[in-house]
């Protein structure tokens, strides 16, 4: 059974740095596109980046509210995801989801982990 | 950028209601696009990929169509647990994109 367990979320001040995690199991991250999706309190949902599978060199993409402050990394030996945050802002306040992608037809996220929340505030 | 418009932003409806929701791209996606359905406090779930195609478990009820740059989410007969917000998502070009979701209340 395919599960993803975010952690990591935290209160942290403007500027700081966070890093949150999404621990897999019942498959292995290494084969599967990741993305990490994020949602602001009453806001709708925004993709914040992906990484490749190891046959495509474990390559990123991210949406340019992030790029150059965010970057996805995955760990093999814990089977484990992460997403680094660096010179956060208010405005990057959300519950963050990290989905695992069935390939095929744009690489869909068909599982989602429960979300850990974000508070970026003084 | 592809921009992906939902409408309505908000639908009032009522259980065994035929419900329609439409997203537009702002170019055209082929069949690159899915839909999600959110409950409050909950992971979204996908319901539909590439455009029309019905995720496993979910209900026949639910429906997809279109490609290029209209697509469209039905639900046949509205129940009780459909009520929920629903957002369409762009898998073609990056960034990768949702819809502004269309909220299904009472």
């Amino acid at each position: 059974e395919v599960q993803l367990v975010e952690s990591g979320g935290s209160l942290v001040q403007p500027g700081g740095s966070l890093r949150l995690s999404c621990a897999a199991s019942g498959f292995s991250l290494s084969d599967h596109y990741m993305d990490w999706v994020r949602q602001a309190p009453g806001k709708g949902l925004e993709w914040v980046g992906r990484i490749r599978s190891k046959p495509h060199s474990h390559s990123t993409e991210y949406a340019a509210s992030v790029q150059d402050r965010f970057t996805i990394s995955l760990d093999d030996s814990d089977n484990s995801l992460y997403l680094q945050m660096n010179s956060l802002k208010t405005e990057d306040t959300a519950v963050y989801y990290c989905g695992k992608t069935r390939y095929g037809a744009g690489n869909y996220i068909e599982h989602w982990g429960q979300g850990t929340r974000v508070t970026v505030s003084s | 950028d592809i921009q992906l418009t939902q409408s309505p932003s908000f639908l009032s409806a009522s259980v065994g209601d035929r419900v329609t929701i439409t997203c537009r791209a702002s170019q055209g996606i082929s069949s690159y696009l899915a839909w999600y359905q959110q409950k409050p406090g909950k992971a979204p779930n996908v319901l539909i990929y590439a455009a029309s195609t019905l995720q496993s478990g979910v209900p026949s009820r639910f429906s997809g169509s279109g490609s290029g740059t209209e697509f469209t989410l039905t639900i046949s007969s509205l129940q009780p647990e459909d009520f929920a917000t629903y957002y369409c998502q762009q898998l073609l070009g990056y960034p990768l994109s949702f819809g502004g979701g269309t909220k299904v209340e009472v």
